[in-house]
């Protein structure tokens, strides 16, 4: 079975440009959360969507910050202007059904690099 | 709210000996209780994870965990540790009840296995 597909695996851009982060979720499963992991903080929830609705998004650090999930298989996470602090790898995972005992599957995350 | 603290960032440890990567929680709610292990450049990888009943739970890899109530406790261990489980380990809990999904993340132990 496919796992989580995040595209790309590793983005490089000059501050200032819009970043479109994608994911494709496991197919079934309709959970699904954007997380961001960096040294400093570890990994941090940023947002998450229960049936391509976003439920919560307390942990989108700024306005410029912005997701969507137009349909079951596939969701954005979007940083416009970007700043050299958005430096992170960002994770997508895929969570079936809404039970919270049920894991979440991780994608292999998209390393952003803002100059 | 919920926050997980992992006390130690680094464990060295000799091939073949064991091991136990130590993860306290708070949590004002009942909390399910997981531990993801992520090796170089990839997403997050279930190990095993606590929903109730038994205190002993065990997962892939040979991994286990106890989850002491009394003592907001989920430690780690794995009785002869391989150099393949270089990695880093991540504790995380989720709220089991209405309140805000999402995994609440430890900083991680970095698990150095020497030969």
């Amino acid at each position: 079975d496919a796992g989580v597909i995040q595209s790309p695996r590793h983005e490089v851009t000059e501050m200032g440009q819009e970043v479109t982060l994608r994911c494709k979720p496991i197919s079934g499963h309709n959970s699904l959360f954007w997380y961001r992991q960096t040294m400093m903080r570890g990994l941090e929830l940023l947002i998450y969507f229960n049936n391509n609705v976003p439920i919560d998004d307390s942990g989108m650090p700024e306005d410029r910050f912005s997701a969507k999930m137009p349909n079951a298989s596939f969701s954005t996470l979007k940083i416009q202007p970007s700043e050299p602090r958005d430096s992170a790898v960002y994770f997508c995972a895929s969570r079936s059904g809404q039970g919270r005992n049920q894991p979440q599957h991780f994608g292999d995350g998209t390393r952003l690099s803002i100059l | 709210a919920q926050s997980v603290t992992q006390l130690d960032s680094q464990v060295p440890v000799f091939e073949e000996a064991p091991v136990e990567l130590r993860c306290n929680y708070s949590s004002s709610v009942s909390v399910y209780l997981f531990w993801y292990v992520q090796y170089p450049n990839q997403g997050l990888q279930l190990l095993l994870k606590y929903l109730s009943g038994s205190t002993l739970v065990k997962g892939i890899n040979g991994f286990e965990a106890e989850f002491n109530k009394s003592q907001t406790s989920f430690h780690l261990r794995k009785p002869s540790v391989h150099i393949s489980d270089t990695a880093e380990y991540f504790c995380a809990v989720s709220d089991s009840g209405g309140g805000a999904d999402g995994l609440t993340f430890g900083k991680g132990t970095h698990l150095i296995i020497q030969p």
